[in-house]
């Protein structure tokens, strides 16, 4: 069946450099790829999506990638701060004539070392 | 604008017994998704619902169902619990497909 790798599981980073996130989905109709923060206890939240039609998308510190052709996105984290320790998923939304899938990464656990 | 309600926010029941589980989107959305998580296991996939209809399952056993009332309110029943579905249950509301997911502040199931 359809699926999402996200890679790394865990991440540290030290305070100011970039985090890098990377996912690969299987199934070629997808077409919306959001990416949820979870803090630690709370409910997971968007924090930026990007759809088929669209290579890249920027929203401040955070940008996501899109490669359509490789199956393959991205979330781009520049000069990280405490506040941005969380697990964050990937997703990959399939939206054809009858058939409507939401399949989410299995998480990567960003630490941000101060 | 109130978001999604989930309730119980906490319940604790032994095996062998069952639960109902409610979510109530945010007014206007239409689907609404049910996931199980726990520690290390990401955003388990149950089932999701647009206008009453159930469009797509997880691999889950029969003893996991769900149903979404008119008012798009749902609610998500587990017979015969289990050790095992001791979890965060997560319900998520969305306006339609290929949008973002609002999620509740979820159920912590526990059962002894």
């Amino acid at each position: 069946g359809e699926n999402v790798e996200q890679h790394p599981s865990t991440l540290s980073v030290q305070e100011g450099d970039s985090a890098v996130i990377k996912c690969t989905y299987s199934d070629s109709a997808s077409n919306y790829f959001p990416w949820y923060k979870q803090e630690l206890g709370k409910r997971p939240q968007l924090i930026i999506d990007i759809r088929s039609n669209v290579g890249e998308k920027k929203d401040q510190r955070i940008a996501v990638t899109l490669n359509k052709t490789a199956k393959h996105f991205s979330l781009h984290i520049t000069e990280t701060q405490p506040e941005d320790s969380a697990v964050y998923f990937c997703a990959a939304s399939t939206a054809t004539s009858g058939t409507y899938k939401y399949i989410f990464g299995t998480g990567t656990r960003l630490k941000v070392l101060a | 604008k109130a978001g999604v309600t989930q309730t119980p926010r906490y319940l604790i029941k032994t095996r062998g017994q069952q639960v109902t589980l409610s979510c109530s989107p945010i007014s206007g959305h239409r689907s609404v998704s049910w996931y199980q998580q726990t520690p290390g296991q990401g955003l388990q996939f149950l089932f999701e619902y647009f206008s009453e209809t159930q469009r797509n399952k997880g691999n889950f056993p029969g003893r996991f169902s769900g149903r979404q009332f008119s008012n798009s309110r749902s609610e998500m029943n587990v017979s015969t619990l289990e050790l095992g579905d001791s979890a965060l249950y997560l319900c998520a509301s969305a306006l339609g497909e290929n949008s973002p997911l609002h999620f509740g502040n979820g159920t912590r199931l526990t059962v002894t």
